[in-house]
């Protein structure tokens, strides 16, 4: 299996700030790289795929990057709506693995 | 707007089968996988496995041996089952649709199953 180590586990922010979410593959994933949120209580809610697209109305603040085995979730300015875990997770082969989690939240 | 919905028991006695629905709407289920996604309460994402329409499955290695998976096209849906569960399997159990070039872009809401006697 493809193991994913999100970087850091936690973070704590404050709103308007720059925040970086690092993910590492075990191995060469291309871009098959996937980044989610998850609210308290709701479904994880697709963000960006393959490395770098943003999900349709996704606001544009959120962006990502990488290829290979190391990959970047940015949010450019923390708003209050974006206090959450994210996930990222990896489509180039099955079984399908999500990295931990990093809770981002109020600083 | 593709919507997906779980059904099924919400709890289930130790040993027995987990046996979940997931119905579909606004978009015909036919031409996607469809996985199934579990999170126990305060952990992360583990995939469970996924279905094609033609019936074609991929597992998680993990749980391979106690679980199997079916899709019904005509009624739009898609199953899971979990035999010889633990207290371990008690989780939030999403299905998901696995788009081919979005990966997981549409997510039921989710369904709580407690595993107990």
């Amino acid at each position: 299996d493809i193991q994913l180590t999100q970087s850091p586990s936690s973070l704590s922010a404050s709103v308007g700030d720059r925040v970086t979410i690092t993910c590492r593959a075990s191995q060469s994933i291309t871009n098959y790289l996937n980044w989610y949120q998850q609210k308290p209580g709701k479904a994880p809610k697709l963000l960006i795929y393959a490395a770098s697209t943003l999900q349709s109305g996704v606001p544009s603040r959120f962006s990502g990057s990488g290829s290979g085995t190391d990959f970047t979730l940015t949010i450019s300015s923390l708003q209050p709506e974006d206090f959450a875990t994210y996930y990222c997770q990896q489509s180039y082969t099955t079984p399908r693995t999500f990295g931990q989690g990093t809770k981002v939240d109020v600083k | 707007q593709v919507q997906l919905q779980e059904s099924g028991p919400g709890l289930v006695k130790p040993s027995e089968t987990l046996s979940l629905t997931c119905t579909v709407s606004g978009d015909s289920i036919s031409d996607y996988y469809w996985s199934w996604i579990r999170q126990p309460a305060g952990k992360g994402l583990e995939w469970i496995g996924r279905i094609y329409t033609t019936g074609s499955t991929n597992y998680n290695p993990s749980l391979k041996s106690r679980v199997a998976m079916s899709v019904d096209t005509s009624k739009n849906h898609f199953s899971l089952n979990l035999s010889s569960v633990t207290a371990a399997d008690t989780a939030m159990y999403y299905c998901v649709r696995d788009h081919p070039a979005r990966p997981f872009d549409y997510w039921g809401q989710g369904i709580l199953v407690t595993v107990s006697s």
